[in-house]
């Protein structure tokens, strides 16, 4: 049971370049998060989904695209990277909506030169 | 909106003594508390909850905390600190969107132990 995995675990692109960051979970659940941590600033939710065919915006999700390939696969696109995107991006994942406890990944660290 | 703060960036205590984290929010509804804490170029993970009930909650590794709505606050604690609590703890307060449920952080608060 690996929990929450996370692919790559660093990256590096050049501004205008893309990627797309892996996450997937083996435990089941319905709900799954990406959040992108900045010194100094916490954690901040880019997108979520809710459910399995579901996506919606978070606090920060200009820059970004995602996509729930299927209930265990919650992906991040960024389609033309830039310098301000250089962040460590958590995914998390928990039971579904209500009072439920997210379960966070190891992180990807991204630098965009 | 909602927040969460944490006045102390960083923290430093003596290894063997105790320790309170402090946090603060600011949310409409009934809050839905969480300390997580990260060590270093690790993901987070979970210590403690606050959904309802008892006020004071215990946690993993000897920790806990206790809500106090009339200060609006979720305070960490621990009676004995160890070398290997060395970390960044994060308090968190959950937010209800409609479907899902995100996460709004605060900043983090820095724990160094010194021998």
């Amino acid at each position: 049971n690996a929990g929450v995995t996370q692919t790559p675990k660093f990256q590096v692109l050049k501004t205008g370049q893309s990627m797309t960051l892996q996450c997937a979970q083996d435990m089941n659940h319905n709900s799954m998060y990406w959040y992108r941590q900045d010194p100094g600033m916490g954690l901040r939710l880019i997108y979520y989904s809710a459910s399995e065919g579901t996506t919606d915006k978070g606090e920060v999700p200009n820059g970004y695209n995602v996509s729930r390939l299927n209930k265990r696969e919650f992906s991040l696109r960024l389609e033309s990277a830039a310098p301000s995107q250089t962040s460590v991006y958590f995914c998390a994942s928990s039971e579904g909506a209500g009072l439920t406890t997210q379960y966070f990944g190891p992180g990807t660290r991204l630098l965009v030169l | 909106a909602q927040s969460v703060t944490q006045p102390d960036i960083h923290i430093t205590v003596s290894e063997g003594a105790s320790l309170e984290l402090r946090c603060n929010y600011s949310y409409g509804a009934t809050p839905y508390l969480f300390w997580y804490v990260q060590s270093p170029g690790q993901g987070l993970q979970l210590l403690l909850k606050y959904f309802s009930g008892d006020t004071l909650v215990q946690g993993i590794k000897g920790f806990e905390a206790e809500f106090k709505r009339s200060q609006s606050s979720f305070n960490l604690r621990k009676p004995s600190v160890h070398w290997s609590d060395a970390a960044e703890y994060f308090c968190a307060v959950l937010v209800v969107r409609g479907g899902a449920d995100g996460l709004t952080f605060g900043k983090g608060t820095h724990l160094i132990i010194q021998p």
